[in-house]
């Protein structure tokens, strides 16, 4: 199985600051036929559903909006979340999906200062 | 409007069983794969099975395979997961999501609680 590391486990920031989040995977996630990492973002926000942030690991869902940034390629991302507001409080979560069984990390808490 | 209503949760003995429902709506079911994923109290996401939109394959994470399947029927526009030899460790909120690969839209969740 494909092991999906996180960091850091929490993180807190002031509204305005940018917070920089990690997800490495013991394999690569890029598939070469199509030079696309199968690699997502998720947010939960306390006692939600989590929500579908980034596929492909740079793609924003329909209606994410663009302070959330993913980037990186192979083994490693990261999602940028710029200007962070009160609203962003939550959980972020990444996945890949190259293989199955599809794993997740184990999450990153982002909290408000 | 995409919507996923899972149903069917609840509060069982170990050793049971349960079937779960996510009825969909507000896309063509019938060409999408369909995900189950789980979150145990104050836990992390675990993704515990797929079936792909003609029921070709399904796949299932080592922790339920043997006791869990998933099935579909597309004429109901609807998603199940039906769990025997349940455990304690089942305990968790069930998510049925939308997508093959990556998915796009989350149900609500439903509760399975396993506990004598």
């Amino acid at each position: 199985d494909i092991a999906i590391t996180q960091s850091p486990s929490s993180v807190a920031v002031s509204v305005g600051e940018t917070v920089t989040l990690s997800c490495k995977s013991s394999q690569s996630l890029l598939y070469s036929e199509n030079n696309k990492d199968y690699l997502g973002w998720y947010q939960q926000k306390p006692g939600q559903t989590p929500k579908p942030l980034i596929y492909w690991a740079t793609n924003r869902h329909t209606g994410v909006p663009d302070r959330f940034t993913g980037s990186g390629s192979g083994t490693d991302f990261t999602l940028i979340i710029s200007s962070v507001q009160a609203e962003d409080l939550a959980d972020y979560y990444c996945e890949q999906y190259f293989v199955y069984p599809l794993t997740f990390g184990s999450g990153t808490k982002l909290e408000i200062k | 409007e995409v919507q996923l209503v899972e149903s069917g949760g609840g509060l069982v003995k170990p050793g049971s069983s349960l079937k779960l429902s996510c009825v969909a709506s507000g896309f063509t079911f019938s060409s999408y794969g369909m995900h189950w994923i789980r979150q145990a109290p104050k836990k992390g996401l675990e993704w515990i099975a797929l079936i792909y939109y003609d029921s070709s394959n399904k796949y299932y994470a080592d922790s339920v395979k043997g006791r869990f399947t998933i099935s579909r029927d597309n004429s109901k526009n609807t998603l199940y997961l039906e769990m025997n030899s349940l455990r304690s460790e089942d305990t968790a909120m069930y998510y049925c999501a939308k997508g093959t690969g990556y998915t796009s839209y989350w149900g609500q969740g439903v509760m399975v609680t396993v506990s004598s």
